[in-house]
């Protein structure tokens, strides 16, 4: 199985401040149609989690323009370009392009 | 509006077998690949298995750990995605969403529902 590590594991940012979360997969997850299947999750206390982005780079409806996605082959990066009290979650890459698909286990997202 | 409804977690001694249902309504449930995702409590999401549309073959695929216990199928008369979970271990217990897949993922999750396996 394709492993996706997550760093940091924890992320202590002030409000209104960047943050950004790096996902590596074990594989490169560029597909034989070309496409990238690499997904970000949010998931808040107490809640369903929430695609915000997938295919790398493109925002899921509704979702808030300050977060965006970047990356190629193993390695992706998600970007809070500033932080709001609602950010406050778990949030998870996903890759869907080897069988199984394989979640990164998570970077806690907190306000300091 | 997409909704995903999920229902028939509970308490199950190990050994035992359960069926989880998701009701889906807000899109064309026939035309969708379908998947069921899991997480222990204070874990990470596991995927557990994805079927797709008739249209696409209508075939299910499981991750290692459940395939040969879990069964996943539709009935698309009743817009539903089904869960058979058999011989079922202390390590299945976990909140088990119902999610449609769309541009290579998940794109919609049900709010989930609980699974115990215990004795």
């Amino acid at each position: 199985d394709v492993v996706m590590t997550q760093s940091p594991l924890s992320l202590p940012v002030t409000l209104g401040q960047p943050a950004s979360i790096s996902c590596r997969s074990s594989q490169s997850l560029v597909y034989s149609d070309g496409n990238t299947y690499l997904n970000w999750f949010q998931q808040r206390p107490g809640q369903s989690p929430r695609r915000l982005i997938y295919k790398v780079s493109n925002r899921d409806s509704g979702v808030p323009d300050r977060f965006s996605g970047s990356g190629s082959g193993t390695d992706f990066t998600l970007k809070i370009s500033r932080v709001e009290a609602e950010d406050v979650g778990v949030y998870y890459c996903m890759q869907d392009t080897h069988w199984p698909p394989t979640f990164g286990g998570g970077t806690r997202v907190e306000i300091k | 509006e997409v909704q995903l409804v999920e229902s028939g977690g509970g308490l199950v001694k190990p050994g035992g077998s359960l069926r989880l249902s998701c009701a889906a309504s807000g899109f064309t449930f026939s035309n969708a690949w379908m998947s069921w995702v899991r997480q222990a409590p204070g874990k990470g999401l596991e995927w557990v298995g994805r079927i797709k549309s008739k249209t696409d073959g209508g075939t299910a695929d499981y991750a290692a750990p459940v395939k040969g216990r879990f069964t996943i199928s539709r009935d698309d008369s009743k817009n539903t995605l089904y869960l058979q979970m058999n011989s079922l271990k202390s390590e299945d217990t976990a909140v088990y969403y119902c999610t449609r897949d769309l541009d290579g993922g998940p794109t919609r999750w049900g709010q989930g529902t609980l699974v115990t396996v215990s004795s």
